[in-house]
């Protein structure tokens, strides 16, 4: 069973870079037909999709996020990483990592989640 | 970006009822719309997957259906561990997106 963990600070400042690592364990990030994909909730808020990152490097960002996103993998670590830029409180929330499976006609959902970790913008 | 609303935003339901969750799309997505299950302080749970489909361990009183424009998700029979918010979610282009999330709550 594939398992997600987000990891990462807790606390920014507004201004700096927000970086979060999710790594995978229990099976490879290097496979066809994911989509290894990151997702916010703002405090009593929905769910807002960030991007995502295939294991060949192509991404896929929010354009709501304004340029501010970056994914990227490192298939060695078997991880995937977050950082988004010039963070300001609007940017609080809790953040999933997750695994979204699709091949190219059939969609297979978001399938695995991590647990979430909270981030807090504040000086 | 594909809109996607649900109705209602909650729903007061007793245990043993029948719920039934709209969404809609503001534009054609096919099958391409997934359901999730999400518990206060707890990650979103895959319920329901290309509109129709039943994640494995997903128990079978959970059902969706619809195709183009407007999804259901329908719970048959509501267990106490069913109160939670459900949210759907297209998956036709990006940027993907969620319904703003349905409340069942008890009545």
């Amino acid at each position: 069973q594939v398992r997600l963990q987000e990891s990462g600070p807790g606390l920014v400042k507004p201004s700096e870079t927000l970086s979060l690592t999710c790594t995978v364990s229990a099976g490879s990030i290097n496979t066809n037909n994911y989509f290894w994909t990151w997702i916010r909730q703002p405090p009593g808020k929905g769910l807002e999709w960030i991007g995502n990152i295939y294991y060949s490097g192509s991404t896929q960002y929010n354009p709501s996020l304004r340029g501010r996103v970056t994914i990227s993998v490192d298939t060695s670590k078997n991880q995937f990483s977050l950082k988004l830029t010039s963070v300001t409180a609007a940017d609080t929330a809790v953040y999933y990592c997750a695994r979204e499976a699709r091949a190219y006609s059939a969609y297979y959902g978001m399938d695995v989640w991590g647990q979430g970790t909270t981030v807090t913008v504040s000086s | 970006d594909i809109q996607m609303t649900q109705s209602p935003s909650s729903v007061s339901a007793s245990v043993g009822d029948r719920v039934t969750i709209t969404c809609r799309a503001s534009q054609d997505i096919s099958g391409w719309l997934g359901w999730y299950q999400q518990k206060p302080g707890k990650a979103p749970k895959l319920l329901i997957y290309a509109a129709s489909s039943l994640e494995g361990g997903v128990p079978s009183r959970f059902s969706g259906s619809g195709s183009g424009t407007d999804f259901t998700l329908t719970i048959s029979s509501l267990q106490p561990e069913d109160f939670a918010t459900y949210y759907c979610q297209q998956a036709y282009s990006f940027p993907r997106t969620f319904g703003q999330g349905t409340k069942v709550e008890s009545k």
